[in-house]
């Protein structure tokens, strides 16, 4: 069974620019959390989607969004990109098991 | 709002010790406690868990142990291996509202296991 996968795994944007980073959950899972990591703040919870919709949202602002489509992809917006979104973006599938959460390998994002 | 308390913040170990790395929660309103191992250039993968209504749980070398009354759970690495070096996560998982399914991570703990 495939993992979770996440394109790009590296990126290089200018500050004020956007991106989009994408994940593909492992097959039949149907909830996808994504998480940012930093050296400073650590792990911190996004937001998580569950059948196209968004079931919670962390503290980040609104520059950051997401969504997820029908089959279960799920795609995170950074608007206005500023310095301190430099992070490795993780991204979290999970299955019926609601215990285990699988995670990707992250999109590390560097903003210049 | 940090929930989740971890320490150390580094570790040192010689192979076939013992590592220990504590967590202390601040919201009864969890329901799950995963350890995570995160290696370089890796996502974090789940290593071992507990719900709070145990008290210890083993899975091989690793053990968690949990204090509901003091809202402190531990990892314990038994015979330690330099294949162990890497970075260990507590988290915590939310059970109500708006916080229901989120992992709240605690810091993180670099061990590095000498050989």
């Amino acid at each position: 069974k495939a993992g979770v996968t996440q394109t790009p795994r590296y990126l290089i944007k200018t500050r004020g620019q956007q991106v989009t980073l994408s994940c593909s959950p492992i097959s039949g899972h149907r909830s996808v959390s994504w998480y940012q990591q930093t050296p400073g703040q650590g792990l911190q919870f996004l937001f998580e989607y569950f059948s196209e919709t968004q079931r919670n949202k962390g503290n980040f602002p609104g520059r950051f969004s997401g969504r997820q489509f029908s089959n279960s992809r799920s795609e995170m917006n950074v608007s206005t990109l500023e310095l301190g979104d430099s992070a490795l973006y993780l991204c979290a599938s999970r299955g019926l098991d609601r215990d285990e959460q699988f995670f990707g390998p992250g999109t590390r994002l560097t903003v210049l | 709002q940090q929930q989740v308390k971890q320490s150390p913040q580094s570790l040192i170990v010689q192979k076939g010790g013992i590592s220990i790395i504590n967590c202390a929660y601040e919201n009864t309103a969890f329901d799950y406690f995963p350890w995570y191992q995160q290696f370089p250039g890796k996502g974090p993968a789940l290593l071992i868990a507990i719900r709070p209504d145990v008290s210890e749980k083993k899975e091989g070398r690793f053990t968690i142990s949990f204090n509901k009354s003091a809202k402190q759970f531990s990892l314990h690495i038994m015979d330690s291996q330099p294949g162990d070096s890497a970075t260990y996560f507590c988290a915590a998982r939310g059970v109500y509202g708006g916080a229901t399914n989120k992992l709240i991570f605690g810091t993180g703990t670099l061990l590095a296991v000498q050989p």
